[in-house]
């Protein structure tokens, strides 16, 4: 089956350093990826997305690496804050409009 | 607040009971997501509609399992004869083409 992973399950990093959250992905036919945020009891919280046609996007604080070659790609947050704390997770679409999700990161950044 | 609702926030069932979630969707919205979610795992993909046409259903979907989305505005999720594996997080999303916005999900616990 289809697949999104991710390469590690937790993270640590002081406040005010970047993260670097990575997930790779199984087939090569995904055209659009979108990285969620979840805090514990809410609903995933869109956070950046990336066509595949594109290999960076920047948000605020955000960006979204893809590299197709090695089908992986990276969420970077910048001077992560508390309030980053929380479980990521990366998306793809693949055929029509079916997204599969990754196990998750969970981030906490120690103040 | 995404704008995405869903009702009940909880619901604890008993074994073979019978059970409904809801979601209403952003109004704009013409496409509507069902996922299920375990504790530590990503947001699993259920089946999906445009409008009020329920056009993608995962294979994994027990027959058991039945959505409707009968003006193309809010959906139902009906469980029957409930099983103590269907205790989830069901979330539902909604979009126009691409970004997925995520309601905060109904929390089924089967007894």
């Amino acid at each position: 089956g289809e697949s999104v992973g991710l390469h590690l399950p937790t993270l640590s990093v002081q406040e005010g350093d970047n993260s670097i959250i990575n997930c790779a992905y199984s087939n090569s036919a995904s055209d659009y990826f979108i990285w969620y945020k979840q805090e514990s009891g809410k609903g995933p919280q869109f956070i950046i997305d990336i066509r595949s046609n594109m290999d960076k996007r920047q948000g605020q604080r955000v960006t979204v690496l893809l590299n197709k070659t090695v089908k992986h790609l990276s969420l970077q947050i910048a001077a992560t804050q508390p309030g980053d704390s929380a479980v990521y997770f990366c998306a793809g679409r693949v055929t029509g409009n079916q997204f599969y999700f990754g196990t998750g990161t969970s981030l906490t950044v120690i103040p | 607040d995404t704008g995405v609702s869903q009702d009940p926030r909880h619901k604890i069932t008993k074994r073979g009971q019978n059970v409904t979630f809801r979601c209403d969707p952003i109004s704009e919205h013409n496409r509507l997501y069902w996922y299920r979610q375990t504790l530590g795992q990503g947001p699993e993909f259920l089946t999906y509609f445009q409008n009020e046409a329920q056009l993608e259903k995962s294979r994994l979907l027990s027959d058991r399992f039945s959505a409707e989305r009968p003006k193309g505005s809010f959906s139902t999720l009906e469980i029957q004869r409930t099983e103590q594996g269907d205790s989830a997080m069901y979330l539902c999303a909604s979009t126009t083409i691409n970004e997925q916005f995520f309601g905060p999900g109904t929390r089924l616990t089967v007894l």
